[in-house]
């Protein structure tokens, strides 16, 4: 079965520093999908990122990027100059094309943002 | 339209009564999935569709979870017999196509379920 860990559930940081969030997961599948989701109290889901497993290298979006070490089963994400918009849920996400249609979620990390 | 919609935003149930739950996809999209979201949890899957037809219902946790999708766009996510496990935030999400795997999933902003 797959699963995704969050082990961070609440994190913080200083407007205009980086922070890092942290995801781990568990799979023996070598072709499979990552996500990262930002979830505000509105609740609706945006995606961050995505990252294929077999590229090599990581992807980057504007402020946010990930560092994806497939020998670990780690996929953290990194938000440069954090912004007050940038507080939310985030969410990490597994997807394997062969295994099933559904996305296995980790349990989140709220992120503040302190002006 | 703009986005997914989800319909209504804001439910509250008696236990025992049955609930409709509705999700308007963004148009054109074939893939159509429901997540039940916990309090403080992430989202799980209860069901996919692609166009009419429901490809996978592996995550509804009881036979009285049904959902539908007739023609192949709007979708309807009901609950029979509600029980108070079953409140939580259901999310609906649609995305393109499905045989692109890494295909963007849109979410709505969920229909926030409570049973008394």
């Amino acid at each position: 079965a797959q699963t995704v860990t969050q082990s961070q559930p609440e994190m913080s940081v200083q407007e205009a520093e980086t922070v890092t969030l942290s995801c781990t997961y568990d799979t023996s599948e070598s072709d499979y999908y990552l996500f990262w989701y930002k979830q505000p109290p509105s609740r609706q889901m945006i995606l961050v990122i995505r990252q294929e497993a077999y590229k090599q290298q990581n992807a980057t979006e504007n402020r946010f990027s990930v560092n994806f070490q497939k020998a670990a089963k780690s996929f953290s994400l990194k938000i440069s100059d954090s912004q007050l918009g940038d507080a939310a849920m985030y969410f990490c996400a597994y997807r394997n094309p062969n295994t099933g249609n559904q996305f296995y979620f980790g349990t989140g990390t709220s992120l503040t943002v302190i002006p | 339209g703009a986005g997914v919609s989800q319909s209504p935003r804001y439910k509250v149930a008696k236990r025992g009564q049955d609930v409709a739950l509705r999700c308007d996809p963004i148009s054109g999209h074939v893939s159509l999935f429901w997540y039940q979201q916990a309090l403080g949890q992430g989202p799980e899957f209860l069901t996919y569709f692609q166009n009419e037809a429901q490809l996978d219902k592996s995550g509804l946790p009881s036979d009285r979870f049904f959902a539908e999708r007739p023609e192949g766009s709007v979708s309807t996510l009901k609950i029979q017999r509600t029980q108070q496990e079953d409140s939580a935030v259901y999310l609906c999400a649609s995305s393109l196509v499905f045989s692109y795997s890494a295909d963007t999933q849109y979410f709505g902003p969920g229909t926030r379920l409570t049973v008394l």
